[in-house]
């Protein structure tokens, strides 16, 4: 059964500050990652989506990267600004018959202050 | 471009009432799937349609079921709601066939049963 975990569960940052979010999952047959943000009481927004064979993916200020062998996805924000402050959740999905069934993390709460 | 729509965006039962609760997919998108999240639990999938078929079904007792009609759109029902329904059920959709798997959300129906 495919587990994730995300390390930190909270963070508190400087605006301004680059910082990374670790997100580990124990089956490393994925068929992709993706890196979700959720903001207060809202639906969830995509951000990043790493295939399997994939090693990063950069979008503005944000890169993912992935190491499947390791099980190991980061998600790094640079120069973070107030407006970043959400949720950030991290999902991969299954290989084969559960490429459309994602096992998402606990997701990780970020405070950036002005 | 519209997004994946759901309605009712919030709902009060009781418990030993139903619900059902709609969700209509981003167009051309054929796969709908259907997600709880609870602040215990995190995000937790409940099941996938494609072609009005149930392609993937997630851990969750019978009361919880769903369907999918032929222009895509989706509604999942749960019967003899328990306390413990309570949570935001979130919509996911997808191209599915030929893409690379990234799933879109919905802003979600809050649920609180009395």
């Amino acid at each position: 059964k495919q587990e994730v975990t995300q390390i930190p569960a909270a963070l508190s940052v400087p605006e301004g500050e680059n910082l990374v979010l670790n997100c580990s999952f124990t089956d490393s047959a994925i068929y992709n990652l993706q890196w979700f943000r959720q903001d207060p009481g809202k639906g969830l927004t995509s951000l990043l989506l790493i295939q399997s064979s994939q090693r990063e993916q950069t979008s503005g200020r944000l890169n993912a990267s992935l190491d499947k062998s390791s099980g190991r996805s980061t998600l790094y924000i640079a120069a973070s600004q107030p407006g970043d402050s959400a949720t950030y959740l991290c999902a991969v999905s299954g290989s084969g018959g559960s490429n459309y069934k994602l096992t998402f993390g606990k997701g990780t709460l970020l405070t950036v202050n002005p | 471009k519209a997004g994946v729509t759901q309605t009712p965006r919030y709902l009060i039962k009781t418990r030993g009432q139903q619900v059902t609760l709609s969700c209509s997919p981003i167009s051309g998108h054929r796969s709908v799937s259907w997600y709880q999240q609870t602040p215990g639990q995190g995000l937790q999938f409940l099941f996938e349609y494609f072609s009005e078929t149930q392609r993937n079904k997630g851990n969750f007792p019978g009361r919880f079921s769903g369907r999918q009609f032929s222009n895509s759109r989706s509604e999942m029902n749960v019967s003899t709601l328990e306390l413990g329904d309570s949570a935001l059920y979130l919509c996911a959709s997808s191209r599915r066939t030929g893409n690379t798997g990234e799933l879109f959300f919905g802003e979600g129906s809050r649920l609180t049963v009395l």
